[in-house]
């Protein structure tokens, strides 16, 4: 199956801040590629898919790029409400994988 | 709006059978080029899928999990159903059931369910 490798582990950010989050897949999975949010007590929300659309309803400071084996999330200018762990989630090879996630934190 | 509700018990002894449902509200689980999905979340661990089922019942499972799981569009209304055999400690987890256009990453998902396996 296909091994997403998701860093840092952890990133200490302030508000207003922009924070570079990084995926890399173990094998190419083209532009199949989605990024999540969640936050404690509450399911995953999708906010980019096919690398680098976002979801209905999901700010323009986030945004997403990368294909093939290397991705990457950006949030400009990061809000209060954007500190959450953040997944990718590839969807060429099944099954689905998921990264093991980032956690965007209060510097 | 769509929204998913997991239900079932809480609580399963090793060995026996988890079963789980998810109630779909806004939309009809038969219309086609939806795919049904059920992920789960175990504690300190990632997110793994589970399997998912069309609306015409095809269904696909993890290899990992192949030999356990069953998914089912229910009889009840707008429901499908997971079960996964002869559970171990391994097993615990958030259960999520997830509704998604085709293969592509679900939008829509339910609030999850803790699913604890002791005796």
């Amino acid at each position: 199956e296909v091994v997403l490798t998701q860093s840092p582990a952890t990133l200490s950010v302030s508000p207003g801040d922009r924070a570079t989050l990084s995926c890399r897949a173990s094998q190419s999975v083209n532009f199949n590629l989605a990024w999540y949010q969640q936050k404690p007590g509450q399911a995953p929300r999708l906010l980019i898919d096919g690398a680098s659309d976002r979801a209905t309803g999901i700010p323009a400071r986030f945004s997403g790029s990368g294909s093939e084996t290397d991705f990457t999330l950006t949030i400009n200018s990061l809000q209060s409400e954007d500190f959450a762990v953040y997944f990718c989630q590839q969807y060429h090879i099944w099954p689905w994988t998921f990264g093991q996630g980032t956690k965007v934190d209060n510097k | 709006q769509v929204r998913l509700q997991e239900s079932g018990p809480g609580l399963v002894k090793p060995s026996q059978t988890l079963s789980l449902t998810c109630t779909v509200s806004g939309g009809s689980i038969s219309r086609g080029g939806y795919y049904w999905n059920w992920i789960r979340q175990r504690p300190g661990k990632g997110l793994e899928w589970i399997g998912y089922i069309s609306h015409s019942g095809n269904t696909f499972y993890n290899p990992s999990l192949r030999s356990r799981v069953t998914i089912s569009i229910g009889t009840s209304d707008n429901q499908f159903s997971l079960n996964v055999t002869s559970v171990t400690a391994a097993d615990t987890a958030v259960y999520y059931c997830s509704r998604a256009i085709g293969s592509s990453p679900p939008r829509y998902w339910g609030q999850g369910t803790l699913v604890t396996v002791s005796s």
